[in-house]
């Protein structure tokens, strides 16, 4: 059975500076990754996704998402935080099937 | 755009009523899910259906029902309202393979359901 483990419940950073948040995966065979953002009293929205190829994924919004094969893991990145960026994010993996696992949420708050 | 529709964004009821909470989509998927959201817990699956008036039991089953006449529509079903059942629900929907050219963002997910039971 495949898993995720999002390692910080809350990442706080100021407006401007790196916002990195992480996740670590299981799953048998190759892993289709995708993360998702939440804002309050919303759905979860499409981010970004690994499929296949380069390691490194640009999504909506200025994020990117590298790839990590070795350490099994696919950590959320913007070189400039907003405070707009504030919002819950979820990891999540598939071995390619209908059944996506999903992380716990990480809570990101960006502070002016 | 593709949609995922719930039918209601806030809905207050009382102990004990029977509560329907519905999702449609418009994107022809096989699949339908039912989430619960509560915070520090994550997402936990209730219940999910692979075809027309079929499902299976998620992580969470017990106080819910779920009803699938239709391919676009995933209706959950609270037999007997609790306070505990106090949550946001999410629908989402898929097709068969995530990724594929009809589910290019995995699951696609409604804008969510915040039930309050009093």
């Amino acid at each position: 059975a495949q898993s995720v483990a999002q390692p910080e419940d809350q990442v706080n950073v100021a407006e401007g500076n790196p916002l990195t948040v992480k996740c670590t995966y299981s799953v048998s065979g190759n892993p289709y990754l995708f993360w998702y953002v939440q804002y309050p009293n919303r759905g979860l929205q499409f981010l970004l996704k690994y499929i296949t190829g380069d390691n490194l994924v640009k999504g909506s919004y200025g994020f990117e998402a590298e790839f990590n094969k070795s350490q099994t893991s696919f950590h959320l990145k913007k070189p400039s935080a907003l405070v707009s960026d504030s919002a819950l994010y979820f990891c999540a993996v598939t071995p390619g099937d209908y059944k996506l696992s999903f992380g716990a949420g990480t809570t990101v708050t960006v502070r002016a | 755009d593709v949609k995922v529709t719930q039918s209601s964004r806030y809905l207050v009821k009382r102990t004990g009523e029977k509560v329907f909470l519905e999702c449609v989509q418009d994107m022809d998927h096989e699949n339908m899910f039912w989430y619960r959201q509560d915070p520090g817990l994550g997402l936990r699956l209730i219940y999910f259906s692979y075809d027309v008036k079929m499902k299976e039991k998620g992580d969470i089953p017990e106080g819910y029902s779920v009803s699938r006449e239709k391919k676009e529509r995933f209706s959950l079903i609270l037999e007997s309202a609790s306070t505990n059942q106090t949550s946001m629900y999410l629908c989402a929907s898929s097709s068969v393979a995530v990724p594929g050219d009809r589910a290019p963002y995995g699951y696609t997910f409604g804008s969510g359901t915040r039930l309050t039971v009093v």
